[in-house]
Parts: structure tokens; sequence; C-alpha cells
């Protein structure tokens, strides 16, 4: 079974700080990791698909990087409205679409 | 702009089935490319992938809850739908219905549901 980690399980950030989440699979995905948000409340968000490709519609200090077991989520100077979980997924294993546990970024 | 709109019961009773059916506008369900999907999130966890479904009858699902899990696609009412059969308070969770966008080298989930929750309890 794939497995999904992400690091850390939370964080607390001020707002216009560089944020990093990284995520892990156990074994390779390729570039198959998407990266969501999602804030109390709501519904999760797609931010970067494929590893590293912007969604149309979210903002540019998003990025996404990595291939093969290890990928990352950078946020570049944190907005207040940045603040929330955020949840990579795998897609290159079809018969399990596994997302990890989720990061929480709060405020410090 | 794709809108997603879950509908279905709010509470069942242990044992009971669960029918959800997802309702598209803004576009067309039989769309080349477009798998049709169901996550849920129990209280306070994280997000579970149950199945996606393409409208000319392909399924994936997960494997933990094959089981217990039909779907199906309704091209002329462009709606989705899930049962999930033998209810347990463990099943209780917000469900949401969402595009499960499939191309060469990416599939992911770009429009989602606003959520359905769903509780079981006797």
């Amino acid at each position: 079974d794939i497995q999904m980690t992400q690091s850390p399980s939370s964080l607390s950030a001020s707002v216009g700080d560089r944020v990093t989440i990284t995520c892990r699979a156990s074994q390779s995905i390729r570039s198959y990791l998407n990266w969501y948000q999602q804030k109390p409340g709501k519904v999760p968000k797609l931010l970067i698909y494929a590893a590293s490709y912007l969604q149309s519609g979210v903002p540019s200090r998003f990025s996404g990087s990595g291939s093969g077991t290890d990928f990352t989520l950078t946020i570049t100077r944190l907005q207040p409205e940045d603040f929330a979980t955020y949840y990579c997924q795998q897609s290159y294993f079809t018969d399990r679409f596994t997302f990890g546990p989720g990061t929480k970024v709060d405020v410090k | 702009q794709l809108q997603l709109q879950e509908s279905g019961p709010g509470m069942l009773k242990p044992s009971e089935t669960l029918s959800l059916t997802c309702t598209v506008s803004g576009g067309s369900i039989s769309r080349n490319g477009y798998y049709w999907g169901w996550i849920r999130q129990p209280p306070g966890k994280g997000l579970e992938w149950i199945g996606s479904a393409y409208y000319s009858g392909s399924t994936y699902y997960n494997p933990s809850l094959k089981s217990r899990i039909t779907t199906s696609v309704d091209t002329s009412k462009n709606q989705f739908s899930l049962n999930l059969n033998s209810m347990t308070a463990a099943d209780t969770a917000v469900y949401y219905c969402a595009r499960h966008r499939w191309g060469d080298g990416y599939n992911d989930f770009d429009y989602w549901g606003q959520g359905a929750q769903v509780t079981v309890s006797s």
C-alpha cells in the first residue's frame, strides 16, 4: 500500500513568512502529486497539480516541487488568507488516491 | 463555471445504506477526460478518497470500501451517485463530490461540491 506522510504536522508562522511543507510517498509516484488547501469549515481547494503546476486562479506565491518520493509545497510571503490545512495527494497508483494526513498552518 | 451539489439524507441508522447524488451544472458530465469522484472527511480528520466513476461505466474504488460501494452516472440528468451499504458510526463524515480531472501526466480533483454531512446514529 502506498503511504503518504507530511511534515511538519503543524507549524506556526507570521504574515510575510516563507513556509515550506514536505510530503513523502512510500514508493515512487513520479510527479503524480497534488496539493490542496482547506480552511476550517470550507471545501478543499486544488492549489498545485502534477507536483509543480499552479492551478488556474491560485496566487503565484504558492509553488510546488519534487518528483519520485519527496515533494515540497512552498508559500512565499504568507498572507492572512493562507492560514489553513494543506494536504498532499498521490494520483499515480489508481487503486487508491491517497491523501496525506495534512499540515496545519496557524498564526504564530 | 462548473458547480457540483450533493444531496441526500443527513442522518442514517447503523446497517442502513447511504445514497448520495451529486448534480453537476455548468458543464457536461459526459465530457471526455473527466471522472466523477467521492471523497469523505470524518469530523476533525483528514480526507479519504472513496471512488471515482466515468460516464461510460469505468470505475475506481478504494479497496477498503470496495465491497460496500456502488456508483452510477446518469448523463440524462447530469448527475452521479454513490451508494454505501452497511453504514456504521465510523462512516460519519462530510461527503464531498468532486470532478476527477484526468489527463496525460496528471489527475486531480479540481472542482468540489460544498459537502454533505452524514451522521450514522441509532
